[in-house]
């Protein structure tokens, strides 16, 4: 079966810092992959997917960046990190279009 | 601009009732929609999906109901129980495989 992995959990840091978050998806290949931003008590809002390694769409102008070194790999980075940046972030992956999205546990980042 | 919304932002019912989560979508061209319930510090997890085609969709005590005419998208629990305490989202289908949130309902189950 299909598993998706996040890590940290957690994570505190500095304003200014840098971030590198992963997202690791098991037992399927060529997955759509997509980072959202959850805001406390908020829907979710998509910031970047990709459908293929290399491949990397932006849905909203902001402080972070996405890269998809391998196929199952999807990495969430930032070089300055500001307070705004503070939220809950979910990685979720899918086998195609008309599919349902699966979501990893999340990462809470606090700015401080 | 193209949204989904929720007309319930808390929903409060006795254990043993059934419950019904309404979501409303302005885009008459989405194709495809998803429930997905949010427990506290988790990420979403997928209960049940329907495509345009259908107006009605059964699972595990979930139905999903919907309304192309009005635009209109229902999750109705069978027996809710308190372990179906969470947060729901309807997402709506929107440009290839990207998909559009709705806020949110709280559903508490009293015991």
């Amino acid at each position: 079966s299909q598993t998706i992995h996040q890590w940290p959990a957690t994570l505190v840091q500095p304003v200014g810092s840098p971030l590198s978050l992963e997202c690791t998806v098991e037992g399927t290949s060529n997955p759509n992959l997509y980072w959202y931003r959850q805001a406390a008590g908020r829907g979710l809002q998509l910031l970047f997917y990709s459908v293929g390694i290399g491949q990397i769409s932006s849905e909203v102008p902001q402080n972070l960046s996405a890269s998809r070194p391998q196929d199952r790999q999807f990495i969430l980075s930032s070089k300055k990190l500001l307070l705004s940046d503070s939220g809950f972030y979910l990685c979720a992956w899918s086998v195609q279009d008309n599919q349902p999205q699966h979501f990893g546990d999340g990462t809470r980042l606090s700015i401080l | 601009g193209e949204s989904v919304g929720l007309h319930l932002p808390t929903l409060s019912v006795q254990e043993g009732d059934n419950s019904i989560i309404n979501c409303a979508y302005s885009n008459s061209a989405s194709d495809y929609f998803i429930w997905y319930k949010q427990e506290s510090g988790k990420g979403p997890q997928f209960i049940i999906d329907i495509r345009s085609n259908m107006d009605k969709r059964q699972g595990q005590r979930v139905t999903v109901l919907l309304n192309k005419t009005v635009k209109h998208l229902s999750l109705q629990i069978a027996a809710t129980q308190p372990g179906d305490s969470a947060v729901y989202f309807c997402a709506e289908k929107k440009d290839g495989n990207k998909l559009v949130f709705g806020a949110g309902t709280i559903l508490r189950v009293k015991s």
